[in-house]
């Protein structure tokens, strides 16, 4: 079952602006994780948030969270063609061994 | 530097056939996991296993089983293979317990099915 759904699918903009991509989902949630793949690689963990915090800050990464509204945000200031990936949330809830639900990913495009 | 290895970056195998897919982490983690991912569907969870000999099912445990004899060691395994089992396949491991645990992927194996 698919919890998180991201919006965009596809994001294509040029080196310097910002990307915002949302995730949203359905069931309560423990905590919200935001990760990032290189195209035919693994992924790999970009920043965690919990679900009593609504702000986290790493870097050039903003994440936004809203339980109410079962949404979270991710912000990339300043991209650069390196950020070029495909993003994916995934949300863990509360009890069990905390196995990630994974939505389908935005797949970010940054040119030169 | 590498953490979580998965032995088979590609696969190509026939259809009936018995296939392997093994994972390595180095960390000590109690958690492990092995997710597929096809395009438009994101990653889905095949199996987890939270401890040595222990497994869970995942969304999506047709077709496969799994084995971890050893705290290091997760293999998943598909039977016979199908078709419709051509896919990324991505070993995950993390710390045990219940709380927000970050996981940490292999490079993933490729497999198709012919």
């Amino acid at each position: 079952s698919q919890q998180g759904e991201e919006d965009p699918q596809a994001l294509s903009i040029q080196e310097g602006e910002n990307a915002t991509m949302n995730c949203s989902y359905k069931t309560s949630i423990n905590n919200l994780q935001w990760y990032r793949q290189n195209s035919g690689r693994g992924l790999v963990h970009l920043i965690l948030i919990r679900s009593n915090e609504r702000e986290k800050h790493s870097g050039r990464l903003r994440v936004t969270l809203d339980t109410s509204k079962k949404s979270s945000s991710l912000l990339i200031t300043a991209s650069r063609a390196a950020d070029t990936a495909s993003y994916f949330c995934a949300t863990g809830s509360s009890g069990g061994y905390n196995k990630l639900i994974f939505g389908a990913g935005t797949r970010l495009a940054v040119h030169p | 530097d590498v953490k979580v290895t998965q032995s088979s970056r590609y696969l190509v195998k026939r259809t009936g056939e018995k296939v392997f897919l093994e994972c390595v982490q180095d960390m000590d983690h109690e958690n492990m996991f092995w997710y597929r991912q096809d395009p438009g569907l994101g990653l889905r969870l095949i199996y987890f296993s939270y401890d040595v000999k222990m497994k869970e099912k995942g969304d999506i445990p047709e077709g496969y089983s799994v084995s971890r004899e050893k705290k290091e060691r997760f293999s998943l395994i598909l039977e016979s293979a199908s078709t419709n089992q051509t896919s990324m396949y991505l070993c995950a491991s993390s710390f045990g317990g219940r709380g927000a645990n970050v996981l940490t992927f292999g490079a993933g194996s490729r497999l198709t099915v012919l």
